[in-house]
């Protein structure tokens, strides 16, 4: 199975902070990363795919890089609306797996 | 707009077999794969498994000795059937749409999520 590992498993930051959370994949996954955010008592919603396209209707404050091994989401400039669990999801084989999430709180 | 929900029972006994559907709404069923995801209490995502449009299946190793999906075109519904449950099966279970495509396997969208206990 290919390890996702998320970096950090939380972080506080303030309203217009940039934030960056990283993803390491145990190999090589080419662009096949996606991103997701979760709410309490939601549903994760799709944020970003094959790394760095961004889903229909999602802010373009989001952004995502990376390709190999090592990705990165990046909120611009973070809303109050943005204060969440984040996931990534590796979809280059199966068993899919996703990251342990980091979770956005509010400084 | 494709739309999800899924139902079932929220409480199911050890050892019995926990059986939950995805109604989908919006969209033909036939058109793309299924997936079947769930969430322990306070943990992490877990996939189960994907129906493929073909008519087969892949599943998590780490459940595939209990779990069947499959697809009642007829009423536009896909199912999860997870047998012999144990408290580790507690969890909220999510269906999910997949875009047909080798590797392009992501998830949208989701269902809201269905909560399932294990519990005598």
């Amino acid at each position: 199975d290919i390890q996702m590992t998320q970096s950090p498993s939380s972080l506080s930051a303030s309203i217009g902070d940039r934030v960056t959370i990283t993803c390491r994949a145990s190999q090589s996954i080419s662009i096949y990363l996606n991103w997701y955010q979760q709410k309490p008592g939601k549903a994760p919603k799709l944020l970003m795919y094959a790394a760095s396209s961004l889903q229909s209707g999602v802010p373009s404050r989001f952004s995502g890089s990376g390709s190999g091994t090592e990705f990165t989401l990046t909120i611009s400039s973070l809303q109050p609306e943005d204060f969440a669990t984040y996931y990534c999801q590796q979809s280059y084989n199966t068993p899919v797996t996703f990251g342990g999430g980091t979770k956005v709180g509010i400084k | 707009q494709v739309q999800l929900q899924e139902s079932g029972p929220g409480l199911v006994k050890p050892s019995e077999t926990l059986s939950l559907t995805c109604t989908v709404s919006g969209g033909s069923i036939s058109n793309f794969y299924w997936s079947w995801i769930r969430q322990p209490p306070g943990k992490g995502l877990e996939w189960i498994g994907y129906f493929y449009n073909s008519g087969s299946t892949n599943y998590n190793p780490s459940l595939k000795s209990r779990v069947t999906i499959s697809v009642d075109t007829s009423k536009n519904q896909f199912s999860l059937k997870l047998s012999s449950v144990t408290a580790a099966d507690t969890a909220v279970y999510y269906c999910a749409k997949v875009p047909p495509a080798l590797r392009s396997n992501w998830f949208d969208p989701w269902g809201p999520g269905t909560r399932v206990t294990v519990s005598s």
